[in-house]
């Protein structure tokens, strides 16, 4: 079975600073790996994933996040927050295998909260 | 950009109704799946859908859940007698055939049981 674990239900940054988002993942085999986003009133968005090939992954709005298996780990990071960052953020995983269904396992998801 | 449409967006019920969530899934996804999550709780998988039947459920999805797609566009959740506990958020989610990470979400329906 596959887990995630988010470290911190929120997260507090100024503007202009790092933002880092932990997750470390549990899985059997490497897996899949999702960071979505949740803006208030709206539905889970895709940032970024990663499947094969180059662990440092960069998704929309200057996030990015690597892979790192030997830690199992797939941390979010943005060198500069913005005001319109704040959401939730939520990271998942799925099991390659399975590759009919692909059900996501996520996190309890970290809020992001930005100040001036 | 095509988007997955949930109708509607709040729905407050008394516990033992029935309810039924309704979603618009993208017009050439294949697979369909319905997600909640409870205020302070993990996003759950509840349920995914290929081919007109349940491919995949979890331990959540019991008896008292159906899914169907009646009219090849619709792509429904009802919950038979809701209870207390089935106050969430639940998210509908579609997949485009030739990805397997290719989902699209929902904006949810938050269901609220009194």
């Amino acid at each position: 079975a596959q887990s995630v674990t988010q470290l911190g239900s929120h997260v507090s940054v100024s503007e202009g600073a790092l933002v880092l988002l932990r997750c470390n993942y549990s899985s059997s085999v490497p897996p899949y790996l999702f960071w979505y986003v949740q803006y208030p009133n709206q539905g889970l968005q895709l940032l970024l994933k990663y499947t094969t090939g180059a662990t440092l992954v960069k998704g929309i709005n200057g996030f990015e996040a690597e892979f790192k298996k030997s830690e199992t780990s797939f941390h979010l990071t943005k060198p500069s927050a913005h005001m319109s960052d704040a959401a939730e953020y939520f990271c998942a995983v799925s099991d390659p295998r399975n590759s009919g269904y692909s059900t996501l396992t996520f996190g309890k998801g970290t809020m992001l909260l930005v100040s001036p | 950009e095509p988007e997955v449409t949930q109708t509607p967006s709040h729905q407050v019920t008394q516990m033992g109704q029935e309810v039924i969530l309704r979603c618009v899934p993208i017009s050439n996804h294949l697979y369909f799946y319905w997600y909640r999550q409870i205020l302070g709780q993990k996003v759950e998988f509840l349920v995914s859908f290929y081919n007109n039947e349940i491919s995949e459920k979890s331990e959540i999805f019991d008896d008292q859940f159906s899914v169907e797609r009646p009219d090849g566009s619709n792509f429904t959740l009802k919950i038979r007698s809701t209870k207390l506990e089935d106050s969430a958020m639940y998210f509908c989610a579609s997949r485009e055939p030739r990805s397997n990470y290719g989902y699209t979400f929902g904006s949810g329906t938050r269901l609220t049981v009194v």
